[in-house]
């Protein structure tokens, strides 16, 4: 089985710009998380999504946005690219939210894409 | 708010001796704790979580964690170091109560030597 896919793999742009990450989730899996995790840093949770519904945000300005797709797929967007926003984008799949099921989905391993490494210059 | 600490930023250790990497945590209620290993370039990779039970729980490549609940910890142990064993350790935390991310500590990096 495939695990969870992310594309690009690595870009470069420039301040102001805007860029769309992709993520496909594990078959199967219908929750989708995406961290941030800057240089030396651990992950930080920007989105979480569950049936095409936003079920968490993190600390993140409005620039960054998100959306799942009914084949559970997702798109992390992110407006007027800053310096410091150079960082891998972490996309995670798992099996259910942290809502109604929580006491057996909040106990749901996250598997993680590899990432999209991002560089604004 | 929930929070994650690694007191180390980086631990060293000789292959085939036992190593421990540090792991403490706060939540308001009970906690659901992770491992998970970062090798360059690459995503996180689950290694072992506690849920409930028994405090000594058994992961992927010979790891394993203790929960301490007084200790507010839950540090990695393997008994015997691999040089492949070297790569970046993440701690991660989910408060059982309410829907809340799992939030992870900044990382340490193990560098196990032949």
């Amino acid at each position: 089985d495939a695990g969870v896919t992310q594309s690009p793999t690595h870009l470069i742009k420039t301040r102001g710009q805007h860029v769309t990450l992709r993520c496909s989730p594990i078959s199967g899996h219908k929750s989708v998380s995406w961290y941030q995790q800057v240089l030396g840093q651990g992950p930080q949770f920007i989105f979480q999504y569950y049936e095409k519904e936003e079920r968490g945000r993190g600390n993140f300005p409005d620039r960054f946005s998100a959306r799942q797709f009914p084949n559970y797929s997702s798109e992390l967007n992110v407006n007027a690219l800053l310096l410091g926003d150079s960082a891998l984008y972490l996309c995670a799949s798992s099996l259910a939210d942290g809502g109604a099921l929580l006491l057996v989905s909040g106990a749901n391993v996250l598997t993680f894409g590899a990432g999209s490494r991002l560089t604004v210059l | 708010a929930q929070s994650v600490a690694q007191p180390e930023d980086q631990v060293n250790v000789a292959e085939g001796n036992p190593l421990t990497v540090k792991c403490t945590y706060s939540v308001s209620g009970n906690p659901y704790l992770f491992w998970y290993v970062q090798y360059p370039n690459r995503g996180l990779q689950f290694l072992l979580k506690y849920i409930t039970g028994d405090n000594l729980v058994k992961g992927s490549y010979g790891f394993e964690a203790e929960f301490n609940k007084s200790q507010t910890s839950f540090h990695l142990k393997k008994p015997s170091a691999l040089v492949s064993d070297s790569a970046l350790y993440f701690c991660a935390v989910r408060d059982r109560a309410g829907n809340t991310p799992l939030v992870f500590g900044k990382g340490t990096r193990l560098s196990v030597i032949a």
